[in-house]
């Protein structure tokens, strides 16, 4: 169960929309519409921002939008804004129960 | 409201054990399977394993294999994680984290135990 693919960084202004991929294989990603996204402070416990690939839970900003094509699925922040600046991560069902995260991004708001 | 509070830092030797906490209150213990996610100093995430409370069963991650047990107590509603045969690489906090209703994943997550191995 090898981790899932994602940029080490991604960067952009205030108001810029940024786009983070996640690239799996056709075991997790590509066989499951259940990927989710996770937004990490450091220091602090994950925190779900998108679920079951375009699924945002009660209370997640709107700028925050998920999709998926094939093995890869991506989050999109739109209207970056300062408190954006984190470190995210995707996580797939990888079958039989069992999940896989990915390599993790850290997004700066320059 | 659904709490996950967790037990404190742990300092072991390698080659010990360490026994992590995670009190769950706010919601039907049995009725959601645990998870556990650990994440190395600097390191990413990484899924080690869940158990369900009600029947015990437990999925892990192959590579904790013999050296990873996880447990619950329905009576004080707390999860366990064991992990045996500690190396340096087993330096990480650990986090507890479960499901929302309507099969939302790990929407609620303990705030971490550390756990460092160090000689």
């Amino acid at each position: 169960q090898s981790a899932l693919t994602q940029p080490a960084s991604v960067s952009g202004s205030p108001g810029q929309s940024i786009t983070i991929s996640c690239t799996g294989t056709s075991r997790d990603v590509g066989s499951y519409n259940l990927v989710s996204w996770y937004q990490q402070y450091p220091g602090k416990a994950p925190k779900l921002m998108i679920y079951g690939v375009n699924k945002r839970p009660s209370g997640v900003s709107n700028r925050f939008s998920g999709s998926k094509s094939g093995n890869t699925a991506s989050l999109t922040i739109s209207g970056l804004q300062a408190e954006d600046e984190a470190d995210y991560y995707c996580c797939s069902h990888a079958g039989s129960d069992t999940y896989v995260f990915g390599t993790g991004t850290k997004v700066t708001v320059l | 409201q659904v709490q996950l509070v967790q037990s404190g830092t742990e300092v072991k030797k390698p080659g010990a054990s360490v026994k992590v906490s995670c009190k769950a209150s706010g919601y039907i213990f049995t009725g959601y399977h645990m998870h556990w996610v650990r994440q190395a100093p600097g390191q990413g995430l990484e899924w080690m394993g869940w158990i369900n409370p009600k029947s015990g069963d437990t999925k892990f991650v192959e590579k904790f294999q013999g050296r990873v047990s996880m447990s619950s107590d329905t009576s004080i509603t707390t999860a366990y994680l064991e992990l045996s045969s500690l190396i340096s690489d087993d330096t990480a906090v650990y986090f507890c984290a479960k499901f929302d209703s309507g099969n939302v994943p790990l929407a609620y997550w303990g705030q971490g135990t550390l756990v460092a191995v160090s000689s």
